[in-house]
């Protein structure tokens, strides 16, 4: 199975701030990857597809990038309604899996 | 709109089985992959597999297979997942998720099932 290794698993920051999360593929995936905002008791919402694609309705404070098997998620201003979880989804390969997730806080 | 109604909370006893379901409206059932995701208290994100209600093709995470079983009702534009054995591991919050125009964009509400005796 894929690994994806996400990092941190915790963040806390403040408003305005310059926030990026990460996932480390353990094999090629190309940009099949999906990144996923989910808030405390809410079913996870996609922000971004095939790695750099903002998902419809997604501010545009939102990015994704790739570097390799790096892929991050960057908040550029960080606002108070992003705080909550993140998590990566590979589909390049079969089982889909997911990262571990991040719980971003406010400081 | 699109819509996933997910069905209620579950308490069931260990060993035994449960059948969730996640009824969708507002686009063509038939002609999008459903997908089923586990969340496990406190834990991440697994994806257990898809079904294709137009033909009932599924897609098993390997993890799961002979935990779960994916079926479709196309009358009642319904998935379903059945949830065999349980056990304590099992205590989760099930969604369902359609790919309607990109894979995983619209999802139920979650049902969470909790395996006690």
């Amino acid at each position: 199975d894929i690994q994806m290794t996400q990092s941190p698993s915790s963040m806390s920051a403040s408003l305005g701030d310059r926030v990026t999360i990460t996932c480390q593929a353990s094999q090629d995936i190309g940009n099949n990857l999906i990144w996923f905002q989910q808030k405390p008791g809410k079913s996870p919402r996609p922000m971004i597809y095939y790695a750099t694609n903002l998902a419809n309705g997604v501010p545009s404070r939102f990015s994704g990038s790739r570097s390799g098997s790096d892929y991050s998620l960057t908040i550029s201003s960080l606002e108070s309604e992003d705080m909550a979880d993140y998590h990566c989804l590979q589909y390049k390969q079969y089982p889909w899996t997911f990262g571990g997730g991040t719980k971003l806080e406010l400081k | 709109q699109v819509q996933l109604q997910q069905s209620g909370t579950e308490l069931v006893k260990p060993a035994s089985s449960v059948k969730i379901s996640c009824k969708a409206s507002g686009y063509t059932f038939t002609s999008n992959y459903m997908h089923w995701i586990r969340q496990q208290p406190g834990n991440g994100l697994e994806w257990i597999g898809w079904i294709f209600p137009g033909n009932g093709n599924t897609k098993y995470n390997q993890k799961f297979d002979g935990k779960a079983t994916l079926t479709a009702d196309k009358s009642s534009s319904t998935a379903y997942m059945q949830l065999s054995s349980l056990t304590s591991e099992d205590s989760a919050v099930y969604f369902c998720a359609a790919a309607i125009s990109n894979y995983f964009d619209y999802w139920g509400q979650g049902v969470m099932v909790t395996v006690s005796s």
